[in-house]
């Protein structure tokens, strides 16, 4: 398995402004992966980050909104942009350590008032 | 659209007792499946993965597959108060070029009581 942190764990922001939010893996890993999970609601995948390359991202979710860097290969961050209260929610990334198998970071919980 | 459906409960079962949570999915090719536990206010923590038809036994967890009929379950034989949580059933809709493809469901929250 793979260690993951991210950052901030939380935060409560205003309309209108913008968080990155950073996600560190212990290991090198070929795909990183954005997820967003509404309140008791299921994982909704909002992109794929492999390095070197463009994010690509699912049906809903845009590089405007959402933009992604992946700079090596322990490291990704997504931006949450012009933020309304609508993306309040938890944000997961996760990487697949060169496995079939998924492991998730311990998310960052976004407030948006 | 390749889906993964399971009950969303509320499930209560008391302490000591078998908890059988249920699993569907959709694409017939899929290979690779997975149980997730998520605490309230936390991520979800990988718990059991199984691959071939049949049972899987990790400690008090059990997973099952059968591809025939496309189910995955898990049962968690003497369940404890700290097994209280969201599990999730992740299905490996298999490589894309982005990597491979993890279908979850909705999640199934269970709740043991002492």
């Amino acid at each position: 398995s793979a260690v993951i942190s991210q950052k901030p764990s939380r935060d409560i922001c205003q309309r209108g402004t913008s968080l990155t939010i950073q996600c560190q893996v212990d290991s090198q890993v070929t795909m990183m992966f954005w997820y967003r999970q509404q309140p008791g609601q299921s994982l909704t995948l909002i992109a794929t980050a492999n390095q070197g390359s463009e994010a690509t991202y699912e049906s809903g979710f845009v590089i405007d909104k959402f933009p992604i860097s992946r700079p090596n290969l322990t490291f990704s961050t997504l931006t949450v942009s012009n933020m309304s209260p609508e993306d309040s929610s938890i944000y997961l990334c996760s990487v697949d350590a060169n496995t079939d198998t998924q492991y998730f970071g311990p998310g960052t919980r976004l407030t948006v008032l | 659209q390749k889906e993964v459906e399971q009950n969303s409960g509320p499930l209560s079962v008391p302490e000591g007792a078998i908890a059988s949570l249920n699993c569907t999915y959709s694409d017939r090719g899929s290979q690779s499946f997975f149980w997730y536990r998520q605490y309230s206010g936390k991520s979800p923590e990988l718990i059991m993965s199984i691959y071939s038809n049949g049972d899987k036994e990790d400690g008090r967890f059990t997973a099952q597959l059968n591809k025939a009929s496309q189910y995955v379950s898990l049962l968690i034989r003497d369940s404890q108060p700290s097994d209280s949580a969201t599990y999730l059933c992740a299905v490996n809709g298999g490589m894309r070029n982005t990597g491979n493809q993890f279908y979850f469901g909705t999640g199934t929250s269970l709740t043991v009581i002492p």
